[in-house]
């Protein structure tokens, strides 16, 4: 199976601020990867995902990812931070090519913009 | 395109009674829908995927006898919380999903408090 690990519960940055949000994958085959962004009440919104391809994905609000396979890794990064970007962020794996099926959440990191 | 509509987007109900919660798809046929639920501060858990015109699937520990699903149409799909109790107060989200989509569009979401 696969799981996916958020080591940060909550990352603090000041505005206009570098921010990157780590997030770790275990599995023992090829998987897809997502990032979803949470408001306050609110559902997900998709910011980015890596089917195939480029390893260095670019998604909504500014956002960019990196997969990298040796480091099982997928982090999140943004060079500027803005209020707005204060909200619980979700990575999420899956093996399903779909993106749809099976899919495994990290816990979540929340980011907090500090004015 | 690919919105899904979910409703209520909270509800408090008395312990004891049920309570349905709409997942409809505004404007794409979902083939698939799926059920999550969120406790505070905690990542989404899958309860059930439900394919249209046929039983639900459901995880593991998931109740399939309090939480009823029906997916009768290729744009609704409805969790019934049946004989509710204050633990099955959360945050429900569902998804949505169609054949050549790359991956799944989430509700609004749903916090239900049971008093």
């Amino acid at each position: 199976a696969q799981s996916v690990t958020q080591l940060d519960s909550q990352v603090p940055v000041f505005e206009e601020a570098p921010v990157e949000l780590r997030c770790n994958y275990s599995s023992s085959v090829s998987v897809y990867l997502f990032w979803y962004v949470q408001y306050p009440n609110q559902g997900l919104q998709l910011l980015l995902k890596y089917l195939s391809g480029s390893t260095l994905v670019k998604g909504i609000n500014g956002f960019e990812a990196e997969f990298n396979k040796s480091q099982t890794s997928f982090h999140l990064r943004k060079p500027s931070v803005h209020i707005s970007d204060t909200a619980e962020y979700f990575c999420a794996v899956t093996i399903d090519q779909t993106g749809a099926n099976n899919l495994f959440f990290g816990t979540g990191t929340r980011l907090t913009v500090i004015p | 395109g690919a919105v899904v509509s979910q409703h209520p987007s909270w509800v408090i109900c008395k312990s004891g009674t049920s309570v349905k919660i709409e997942c409809r798809s505004l404007d794409f046929q979902a083939t698939t829908m799926f059920w999550y639920r969120q406790f505070p501060k905690q990542s989404l858990m899958l309860m059930a995927t439900s394919n249209e015109g046929s039983k639900a699937t459901y995880e593991q520990g998931v109740e399939k006898d309090k939480f009823l699903i029906n997916h009768a149409s290729l744009t609704l799909s409805t969790l019934t919380v049946t004989s509710a109790h204050p633990e099955d107060s959360s945050f429900y989200i569902c998804s949505a999903h169609y054949g050549r989509a790359t991956e799944a569009f989430f509700g609004q979401g749903t916090r239900l408090t049971v008093v």
